[in-house]
């Protein structure tokens, strides 16, 4: 069955400091891992994307890394700031019939980040 | 560009009632996917449409349903509605790319309570 873990559930931060979420997984076959952001009531935005080529993506503050052979992946945030409090949420989508992939969600980690 | 647009945005329907939901895709996108969102099991993948075609489908009962007509736009059903299905239903849109990892937009979603 295909699974994916996220840690830590939660994590408070001071403003300004770094962090770094985890994401472990057992999807096969693997076609692609994606970190969204979502913020309460609303829908998630994506961050990175990353195949299984790739091992490093950067979006502005966000790097994201990706392990294929150990089946991790992490999230890294520099200087957080009040506005990267939301959950974030890893994906694993792994490939189907058709072309098209079937993904399977972490549940995600609730960061806060306080003044 | 307009985003994802998903109607409506909060619904209350009581057991064994019908809902549909719909969502209009991004300009030009042609791949909708439905998810279900509840605090206790996290997202969760429905199904997919990609010109006007079921892709793919999660491990939901046959209650919901959905269908793509020739403009992308989507509609999700839920028929004989129970309690358990109260959550926020969200819809993303995509290219629809048969090969890579496209970006996937997602909606404001709909806010389902059952009662």
């Amino acid at each position: 069955k295909n699974q994916v873990e996220q840690s830590p559930q939660s994590l408070i931060i001071l403003e300004g400091k770094n962090c770094t979420l985890q994401c472990n997984y057992t999807v096969s076959p693997f076609s692609n891992l994606r970190w969204y952001k979502q913020d309460t009531g609303r829908g998630p935005v994506s961050l990175t994307i990353m195949t299984f080529s790739e091992n490093t993506k950067s979006n502005g503050r966000y790097t994201a890394t990706l392990d294929a052979d150990t089946k991790q992946s992490s999230l890294h945030i520099t200087a957080s700031q009040l506005s990267d409090s939301a959950s974030y949420i890893c994906v694993v989508s792994a490939y189907a019939s058709g072309g098209s992939y079937i993904p399977t969600f972490g549940r995600g980690t609730s960061l806060i980040v306080h003044p | 560009k307009a985003g994802v647009t998903q109607t409506p945005r909060y619904l209350i329907k009581t057991r064994g009632q019908q809902v549909t939901l719909s969502c209009s895709p991004i300009s030009g996108h042609r791949s909708v996917s439905w998810y279900q969102q509840t605090p206790g099991q996290g997202l969760q993948f429905l199904f997919e449409y990609f010109s006007e075609t079921q892709r793919n489908k999660g491990n939901f009962p046959g209650r919901f349903s959905g269908r793509q007509f020739s403009n992308s736009r989507s509609e999700m059903n839920v028929s004989t509605l129970e309690l358990g299905d109260s959550a926020l239903y969200l819809c993303a849109s995509s290219w629809g790319s048969r090969q890579g990892a496209t970006e996937q937009y997602f909606g404001p979603g709909t806010r389902l309570t059952v009662t």
